[in-house]
C-alpha cells in the first residue's frame, strides 16, 4: 500500500533554533517529492520539489534531501523565523498513472515561540 | 503567489440546502484539482479535471459533483449538505505534462472552510 509517514506528529521549538522534519514513504514507483507549507486556514505552498536523482534541494532557510534507496526525506529549517509556524507536509508523486497521483502526509505542525 | 481563488472562504449553512463552492484560476492550467481535507488529516483527492468537459472521481468518495464549462473554472456543488460534510475544501491547478505525465507544480487556492449544521 502507498502511504506517507511523516514525523515528528507536531513539534515547538524556539526562534532563531533549527529544526529536522522526515518524511518515510512506500510510494511505488517513484516520480518526484514534494514539501509543502501550509499555514493554519490556508492552502499549501510549495517549498521543494525533487525528482529521483536530486538528493538535496534548497529554498532560502529550507533544505530538503532526498535518499531514494532508503525512501526517506527531510526537510531542515535553519534559524527558525516565528512565521514559519506551520503545517510541513510530505508529498510523493507515482509515475503509475497519467495522473501522477500524490499521496500526502498527515504534515508536521511546527510552532516556532519568540 | 498563484493565481487561483476560491469563495466563499467560509461558509456556515443548514442541513439540506444546496451549495456552490467556486474555484478559478487565471494561469490558464488544464489540469484542476478538488481535495477534502479534516483538522490534522491528509489532503484527499476527491475530484479532477484534465480539461473542459472532462471530470473524473478521485480516491475519496463524495457526494459532490463538479463542472468544467471553462479552463478557469472548476465549481464543486453539493445538492443536499449533510453535517459530515463539513471539512475544509482545498482547490488546485496544474499543468498538464508532455504525453499525460503530471510532473508539474500543483497550486492551491485558500480554501473553503464548510460547516453543516
Amino acid at each position: 500500500k502507498n502511504q506517507v509517514e511523516q514525523s515528528p506528529q507536531s513539534l515547538i521549538i524556539l526562534e532563531g533554533k533549527n529544526c529536522t522534519l522526515q518524511c518515510n514513504y512506500t510510494v511505488s514507483p517513484f516520480s518526484n517529492l514534494r514539501w509543502y507549507k501550509q499555514d493554519t486556514g490556508r492552502g499549501p505552498v510549495s517549498l521543494t520539489i525533487m525528482t529521483f536523482s536530486e538528493n538535496t534541494k534548497s529554498n532560502g532557510r529550507y533544505t530538503a534531501t532526498l535518499d531514494a534507496d532508503t525512501k526517506q526525506s527531510s526537510l531542515h529549517i535553519t534559524a527558525s523565523q516565528l512565521s514559519d509556524s506551520a503545517s510541513y507536509i510530505c508529498v510523493v508523486s507515482d509515475r503509475g498513472s497519467t495522473l501522477g497521483r500524490l499521496y500526502f502526509g498527515r504534515g508536521t505542525q511546527l510552532t516556532v515561540w519568540p | 503567489e498563484a493565481d487561483i481563488y476560491q469563495t466563499p472562504r467560509y461558509l456556515v449553512i443548514g442541513t439540506g440546502k444546496k451549495i456552490t463552492l467556486e474555484c478559478s484560476q487565471t494561469m490558464g492550467h488544464d489540469k484542476m484539482y478538488w481535495y477534502q481535507q479534516d483538522p490534522g488529516m491528509e489532503l484527499h483527492l476527491i475530484h479532477y479535471s484534465y480539461g473542459v468537459n472532462s471530470t473524473e472521481k478521485g480516491d475519496l468518495s463524495s457526494e459532490s459533483t463538479v463542472s468544467r464549462i471553462r479552463t478557469e473554472h472548476f465549481p464543486l456543488t453539493l445538492e443536499s449538505a449533510r453535517p459530515s460534510h463539513t471539512s475544509q475544501y482545498l482547490c488546485a491547478s496544474s499543468e498538464l505534462g508532455t504525453s499525460g505525465i503530471v510532473g508539474y507544480e500543483q497550486y492551491f487556492g485558500p480554501g473553503t472552510r464548510l460547516t453543516v449544521t
